[in-house]
């Protein structure tokens, strides 16, 4: 079981340009939710989605945007990158919204120059 | 808005000794989760705690958590190198209109040396 894939792994941006980072699970999970994590930082929620169809902001949403159009997928898009959003970026789901232990997929590191 | 805080945030200690993490949280909340990341991985859970007075045991580590008091403890028994690694605290809140998402804390780096 692939469990959660996020892609790319890691990439380099130019500030200002645009980036759509995928995540995908495949265990039918209700529950999906973008976190950065940032050196003495933790981690911090960007945005979540409950169920197929809705969105939530987090801790930290501006800059992002999300979508949540089946149960599958949950990108994570940055409209036009700044320095500040250069993190290690995690998926993670669960099974209903908020409870029991979070799954979490392998990061995708991002450098905004 | 609920805070939650971990401490310390840096551990060193000899390999055979006793340690605990300690996470405080700030509102009432009786679901509380550790979990461990090793450097450059992600994030794997480790334990699930529900209920006041829950306590779980793995291994060398056992949590425990104690709700009227919004603390839960990480002890670590006997270290080893392998034990090394971030060790994180979450915790979430039951509401009518849908649980709401793990709030971390900044996460306990340990390292175990000989």
């Amino acid at each position: 079981t692939a469990g959660i894939t996020q892609a790319p792994t890691s990439q380099i941006l130019a500030a200002g340009r645009s980036m759509t980072l995928r995540c995908t699970q495949d265990m039918r999970h209700n529950a999906m939710y973008w976190y950065r994590q940032d050196l003495g930082l933790g981690l911090r929620l960007i945005h979540y989605s409950n169920t197929a169809g809705t969105t939530g902001k987090g801790e930290v949403p501006d800059g992002y945007s999300v979508s949540r159009a089946n149960t599958d997928d949950f990108p994570l898009t940055l409209a036009s990158a700044v320095p500040s959003q250069t993190s290690v970026y995690f998926c993670a789901s669960s099974d209903t919204g908020g409870s029991e232990k979070l799954f979490f997929g392998s990061g995708t590191q991002l450098s905004v120059l | 808005e609920l805070k939650v805080e971990q401490n310390p945030l840096f551990l060193s200690m000899q390999e055979g000794k006793n340690y605990t993490i300690y996470c405080n949280y700030s509102t009432t909340s009786d679901r509380l989760y550790w979990y461990r990341q090793d450097p450059g991985k992600s994030l794997e859970s480790l334990f699930v705690l529900l209920s006041n007075g829950a306590v779980k045991q793995e291994g060398r580590l056992m949590a425990s958590l104690d709700t009227k008091a919004r603390l839960s403890t990480l002890h670590i028994t006997a270290a080893v190198h392998d034990l090394s690694a971030t060790y994180f605290c979450a915790v979430d809140m039951v509401r009518p209109s849908g649980n709401t998402p793990l709030v971390f804390g900044k996460g306990t780096r340990l390292s175990v040396i000989a």
